[in-house]
């Protein structure tokens, strides 16, 4: 069971906005530990999304948004594509554990 | 473009060990620490353990506290994950990653292909 918690799935037509919630504690997101975000295709390795709360790496469309507040953080997705369907992952630093963390993954279905 | 290259895919039995390797490009070591991540069939993303090869720095999950030794080559720029005592809960996809890490912030670019390991008697 992770201290991060995200919704299992969310889903969105083409051409739709979409949000995956990532929600946390006074131990990590709430201690002001950055908020990381990966994408998780079938069959590929984890990319990163975005990184330091809302900053995207090259290469990142900006379809692709982060966002923090509190204990929480949320990664929108505008536009959404076929090509946009995986897991998506939220991860920080836990004190409590002494170590990273992920949040238990996203299913994104584009219908 | 930076790529980690890890080892090929193991089959081993229950109670035996797995060294997985990471080769990285030169200079990583530098300025970046190495974390291993893994996932089991149809779970998430689990943290494992990271070295910080330029401060000889060590961390590990509490979960793999004595099972698990992630070391580093300097001299082939090559990160090294070892787990002992191998369970069929071990089954799992490996992954090193670049670990970047500031205060109050790290995370994990790119990552390696991952090295499915199978633990079955």
């Amino acid at each position: 069971q992770s201290v991060l918690t995200q919704p299992p799935s969310v889903s969105g037509a083409p051409g739709q906005r979409v949000t995956i919630s990532c929600t946390g504690s006074s131990s990590n997101i709430g201690a002001n530990y950055d908020v990381h975000w990966y994408q998780h295709l079938p069959g590929t390795a984890p990319k990163l999304l975005i990184y330091a709360n809302n900053n995207r790496p090259s290469g990142v469309p900006d379809r692709f948004s982060g966002s923090k507040s509190d204990t929480s953080a949320s990664l929108a997705i505008t536009e959404l594509q076929a090509e946009d369907e995986g897991d998506y992952y939220c991860q920080s630093y836990d004190s409590g554990l002494s170590g990273s963390v992920f949040g238990a993954g996203t299913k994104l279905t584009v219908l | 473009q930076v790529q980690l290259v890890q080892s090929g895919a193991e089959v081993k039995k229950p109670g035996s060990s797995v060294k997985v390797s990471c080769k990285t490009p030169g200079g990583t070591f530098s300025r970046h620490a190495i974390s291993w991540v893994r996932q089991a069939p149809g779970q998430g993303l689990e943290w494992m353990g990271r070295i910080i090869p330029s401060l000889r720095v060590i961390n590990y999950a509490r979960k793999f506290q004595g099972r698990l030794t992630i070391t580093a080559d300097k001299s082939t720029s090559t990160a090294y994950m070892e787990l002992t005592t191998l369970r069929s809960d071990d089954t799992a996809i490996y992954y090193c990653a670049r670990h970047t890490y500031r205060v109050l912030s790290n995370w994990f670019d790119p990552w390696g292909q991952g090295t499915l390991v199978t633990v079955s008697s």
